[in-house]
């Protein structure tokens, strides 16, 4: 069965270079969510979009930004990039639409690397 | 608040014992849990999940316990496998909105 795919798997940046994360979710998904997770850390929530909408927002800094488009997949677009935001950063989607299932399956993830 | 995993508990058993971790969860209208199993540099794998209608279920080698009264949860493992060795989160939610994490626990699992 087809998953969450995310790309680019790894990232190596700079200080204060801007990166843009990649999530396709599973077919016929219209939820995604997006997680941030330090090292030895749970996932934090940063953001997720159902229908192309912002549905919530959480610790997600300014410097970031997100959107999904209308093929569903979705980017997470960061800026100015900090020592700091080196982490694992994880897309998840659910089928919201019938209600049914609140499951999120979650992609490999992007290992962001801030040097 | 949110719980923040900055400690990471170790359960250590041997193989072919039963293994059983545990998690507070913090909002008491959460209505959904899962517990997910993630493996070093990989994505939260979804082993079982129970709603709040619900006090147990039982999966294949697994079974989750809810406690509403204590906000607490429970994840059985039966029979535990070197291939159990994994970090275990539990996670909460209303519905289709955002997964709060509970702080993770490293289960190894010796031969």
């Amino acid at each position: 069965a087809a998953g969450v795919i995310q790309s680019p798997r790894h990232l190596i940046k700079e200080k204060r270079e801007t990166a843009t994360l990649k999530c396709y979710p599973i077919p016929r998904h219209d939820t995604v969510y997006w997680y941030q997770q330090g090292p030895g850390q749970d996932p934090q929530f940063l953001i997720s979009f159902y229908e192309k909408m912002q549905s919530d927002k959480g610790s997600i800094p300014d410097r970031f930004s997100a959107q999904q488009f209308s093929d569903y997949h979705s980017e997470l677009n960061m800026s100015s990039l900090e020592l700091g935001d080196s982490a694992l950063y994880f897309c998840a989607s659910s089928l919201a639409r019938t209600g049914l299932n609140y499951e999120q399956y979650f992609g490999p993830g992007t290992r962001l690397t801030v040097t | 608040g949110e719980s923040v995993g900055l400690h990471l508990p170790t359960l250590s058993v041997q193989e072919g014992d039963n293994s059983i971790i545990n998690c507070a969860y913090s909002n008491s209208a959460s209505d959904y849990f899962i517990w997910y199993k993630q493996e070093s540099g990989k994505g939260p794998q979804f082993i079982i999940d129970i709603r709040s209608n619900m006090d147990k279920r039982q999966g294949q080698r697994v079974t989750v316990l809810l406690n509403k009264t204590v906000k607490h949860l429970s994840l059985q493992i039966a029979a535990t496998q070197p291939g159990d060795s994994a970090v275990y989160f539990c996670a909460e939610t209303q519905g289709f909105q955002k997964l709060v994490f509970g702080t993770g626990t490293r289960l190894l699992v010796s031969p």
